[in-house]
């Protein structure tokens, strides 16, 4: 199995500030990295997929980087409806299928 | 618009038994990989179940592996999920997920239902 370490787990920052969220996998899943967003009350929403490539609808100033086993999801200039828990989810090897344990950005 | 929406989820005994149903629209059901991922309260993401678009190959959780059963009725673009010999520790939210490529393994989550509670407690 392979096991998704996300840190921080808690990220404190202003609106318009930079965002930068780390995800490592114990062993390499290549390119195959996906990012959601979930919000209170909300199920996830997809970001990011195969590490760098945005999701129909979602706004440039989310980035995906990375390969192998350590990725980065970047939000360039944070705006008030960004503030929300990040979670990563491999898809290279499964089952099963894995998810990181979430990084939650919260307002400074 | 496409739709997922998941319904069953109840209040049961430890040891009970619970189907969910996810009823989908607006793409065609048949061709996509759909999945169940729970979410205990206050905690990640876990992925359960897998179903192949046809439903000849489905996929388990080892934490579920043996008490939980995926399945679908095509002809009523709906998925299901038998859960038997429930435990606290299944207690949560459960989705139903769609993957974003029809005929495709491909396990990225672009549409997820709202979801629905399942609390097993005595």
């Amino acid at each position: 199995e392979i096991v998704l370490t996300q840190s921080p787990a808690t990220l404190s920052l202003s609106p318009g500030e930079r965002a930068t969220l780390s995800c490592r996998a114990s062993q390499s899943v290549s390119r195959y990295l996906v990012w959601y967003q979930q919000k209170p009350g909300q199920a996830p929403r997809l970001l990011i997929y195969d590490a760098s490539n945005r999701a129909t609808g979602v706004p440039a100033r989310f980035s995906g980087s990375g390969s192998g086993t350590d990725f980065t999801l970047t939000i360039s200039s944070l705006e008030p409806e960004d503030f929300a828990v990040y979670y990563c989810q491999q898809r290279l090897n499964w089952p099963p299928l894995t998810f990181g344990g979430g990084t939650k950005v919260e307002i400074k | 618009e496409v739709q997922l929406v998941e319904s069953g989820g109840d209040l049961v005994q430890p040891g009970g038994s619970l189907r969910l149903s996810c009823a989908s629209s607006g793409f065609m059901f048949s061709s996509y990989l759909m999945n169940w991922v729970r979410q205990a309260p206050g905690k990640g993401l876990e992925w359960v179940s897998g179903s192949s678009g046809n439903g000849a190959n489905t996929y388990y959780a080892d934490s579920v592996k043996g008490r939980f059963t995926v399945s679908r009725d095509n002809s009523k673009n709906t998925l299901y999920l038998q859960m038997s010999s429930l435990r606290a520790e299944d207690s949560a939210v459960y989705y139903c997920a769609k993957v974003i490529a029809a005929d495709s393994l491909d396990m990225v989550f672009d549409i997820w239902g709202q979801g629905t509670v399942v609390t097993v407690s005595s």
